[in-house]
């Protein structure tokens, strides 16, 4: 398995211009997620999915799209970039594990691409 | 929301040495997970801890969830190790909306 891959590795765009980001995963995981990674900071989460055709907002939607189309792809739309925009984007998909014991539960790994650095001038 | 807090932010160790890496969230949580992001950027799940202690080789986490913190220990650190360590927390149960902290940069020397 490939895992997730992302592309491009690497974008200059200048302000206003849009783009897409790509993620595909084979890994047949219903769930996948777009975080940005600014300098010296977490991951904050953009926008996710739980299944073809189905996306909602995450922390900082604003500026972003997305599409659902397929399990594999979770593609990130940018239009109209902004330096704000300039950060390190990375794409995860999990499936949910079961914990065993008495009552069991849910939990899901992430798996996450290599990442795309951005950088809007 | 919920807040993530890690402590320390910077970390320098001389290889061979142990550490502790602390994580504090200021509302109760489902799922509570430790990443490794190495120099390359690259993000590795190291644990998923929302209670209780896990090991794996050098490295070994317990979260108190009634206290509200999680640690992660490395113990007899190597180069390798160097990158950043985040903890991640998620409030629902739906496997989404997961909440980064800022993380802990940790270099070990050679």
């Amino acid at each position: 398995n490939a895992g997730v891959t992302q592309t491009p590795k690497f974008r200059i765009l200048k302000i206003g211009q849009s783009m897409t980001l790509q993620c595909t995963q084979d890994m047949n995981h219903n769930y996948m997620y777009w975080y940005r990674q600014d300098p010296g900071m977490g991951l904050k989460l953009i926008y996710y999915s739980v299944g073809a055709g189905i996306t909602d907002k995450g922390e900082v939607p604003n500026g972003y799209n997305v599409s659902r189309s397929t399990t594999e792809d979770f593609p990130l739309r940018l239009e109209l970039a902004a330096p704000s925009q300039t950060s390190v984007y990375f794409c995860a998909s999990s499936y949910p594990h079961r914990t065993s014991g008495i009552s069991p539960a849910y939990y899901y790994e992430q798996y996450f691409g290599p990442g795309t650095r951005l950088t809007v001038t | 929301g919920i807040q993530v807090e890690q402590s320390p932010p910077d970390l320098i160790l001389q290889e061979g040495a142990n550490s502790t890496l602390r994580c504090n969230f200021s509302d109760s949580v489902n799922n509570l997970q430790w990443f490794h992001q190495n120099p390359w950027g690259q993000l590795i799940n190291l644990f998923y801890i929302p209670s209780g202690t896990k090991q794996n080789g050098r490295l070994s986490a317990t979260t108190v969830a009634t206290e509200r913190y999680s640690l992660l220990y490395i113990s007899s650190s190597q180069t390798t190790d160097s990158g950043v360590y985040f903890c991640a927390v998620e409030q629902g149960t739906g496997g989404f909306k997961t909440i980064f902290g800022a993380g802990t940069r940790l270099f070990v020397k050679a």
